[in-house]
């Protein structure tokens, strides 16, 4: 079984530059989670989906940060613009009825 | 609030040495507790939990039990190999998987 994919691995832009990150959930995972993980630290949540819809976005930064997941499967997650301390690892996750949570890779982004 | 503090890093043992990696938390409500690894390059992956006081979890040698008196799950390994070198974090979440509260992390390397 496939893993959560993400994409890309890896974005380096400069301030006030747009960026956006995907993921692909596991098959079947109603429930999909954005985090950012800080240099050094552990990761914090930035919006939690269920299905289609956001049921705790509280952390994220509406100002700048966008997010959606259309027909319940995939997501994006949206910065626009980006600043210096937007630099960090963005991970989603999935779960099947808010079990355990699987984790992608990540995209590291450095905004410079 | 809900929040977790592990032992600070890097840990850096010999091969076949004993592990143990702190961790305590602070919960409103009866919290579940995980321990995440990530591996170098790679994404978050499910190590051990346990739901309930007294639990115990354990996988690939590594053991932990929940400790309500003492709101602690220290991570345990009798001994380690250099394949155990990654960054581990204890996490707890309330309401089931929902929401993940993660430490900081603890960065682990393994000396042959």
């Amino acid at each position: 079984e496939a893993g959560v994919v993400q994409s890309p691995r890896y974005k380096i832009i400069e301030k006030k530059q747009p960026v956006a990150f995907w993921c692909n959930p596991i098959s079947g995972h109603n429930t999909l989670y954005w985090y950012r993980q800080n240099l050094g630290q552990g990761p914090e949540l930035l919006i939690r989906y269920e299905n289609e819809e956001a049921v705790d976005d509280s952390q994220l930064p509406k100002d700048r940060f966008s997010a959606e997941r259309l027909k319940g499967v995939d997501s994006t997650l949206k910065i626009q613009p980006a600043e210096l301390g937007d630099s960090a690892v963005y991970l989603c996750a999935s779960s099947l009825e808010a079990r355990v949570q699987y984790f992608g890779p990540g995209t590291r982004l450095t905004v410079l | 609030g809900n929040s977790v503090t592990q032992m600070e890093g890097p840990v850096t043992l010999s091969e076949e040495a004993f592990l143990t990696i702190n961790c305590t938390y602070t919960a409103t409500g009866y919290p579940s507790l995980f321990w995440y690894v990530q591996y170098p390059g790679e994404g978050l992956q499910l190590l051990l939990k346990a739901t309930k006081a007294d639990d115990k979890g354990s996988n690939k040698g590594f053991e932990a039990t929940y400790r309500k008196e003492t709101t602690s799950f220290h991570l345990e390994k009798g001994s380690v190999q250099v394949s155990d070198s990654a960054v581990y974090f204890c996490a707890l979440s309330i309401q089931g998987a929902q929401k993940l509260v993660f430490g900081q992390g603890t960065r682990l390397t393994i000396n042959p």
